[in-house]
């Protein structure tokens, strides 16, 4: 069983509508990471956090360390936000080692 | 500044020839992490490094060596690839100490093995 879990693992959209990703978790962390990865491209980060929310344009992340839970949040979407988007957590006890989600891949029609 | 670079970006192979993936960093990095990806599988954890000279296996480690020589590089090698090792290849890098988890990855490396 995997440590991290997303969901959906597809979601499909138009343009507009206001996306939710989420990403759940089992173990104590010390940080979680959203990444994004676009069709046959590289993976760049989105944002880390350990607490609270943090937005960058359009993309917002939340994350409640107590219920283990973290959700990326897309608004007003655009076909260029079609990509995978990867969850990865850092467990706490310094482990040098990200635990990856599987990805939730995302298409936004026009 | 260039990030993480990985050479090369795509590579055909003949079952049983090898080579060698090259990943740099210029951020002075101390932890290095080569992943494979495939479909299905999300992100899988080959090697990876905490510091020059040393390297440590992850979830996937067969059929792989890695060296780190110099803090910059770190090296995957298939010695005598197979067809299951076709793959996207992924490098990342991330500075040192609990305050900084942040992976910057490489824009990866696409590899046939026929």
């Amino acid at each position: 069983k995997n440590e991290v879990e997303q969901s959906p693992q597809n979601l499909t959209a138009q343009e507009g509508e206001f996306i939710t990703i989420n990403c759940s978790y089992s173990v104590g962390i010390s940080a979680l990471h959203w990444l994004q990865q676009h069709p046959g491209g590289g993976i760049v980060s989105l944002f880390m956090l350990s607490s609270g929310k943090k937005k960058h344009g359009r993309l917002i992340a939340t994350i409640n360390i107590q219920e283990k839970h973290s959700s990326l949040h897309i608004t007003a979407s655009h076909p260029r936000d079609s990509a995978v988007y990867i969850c990865a957590v850092q467990i706490s006890g310094g482990s040098y080692i990200p635990t990856f989600g599987r990805g939730t891949s995302l298409i936004v029609h026009p | 500044n260039a990030g993480v670079t990985q050479t090369p970006k795509f590579r055909v192979l003949k079952t049983g020839q090898s080579m060698t993936l090259l990943c740099a960093q210029d951020m002075n990095h101390e932890y290095m992490y080569w992943y494979r990806q495939d479909p299905g599988m999300g992100l899988r954890l080959i090697h990876y490094s905490v510091g020059e000279g040393t390297t440590a296996k992850g979830e996937v480690p067969d059929g792989y060596n890695v060296s780190r020589l110099k803090k910059q590089n770190f090296l995957l090698g298939l010695e005598s690839a197979a067809p299951s090792q076709t793959s996207v290849y992924f490098c990342a890098s991330r500075a040192w100490g609990e305050a900084t988890y942040e992976q910057y990855f490489g824009p990866g490396t696409r590899l046939t093995v026929t």
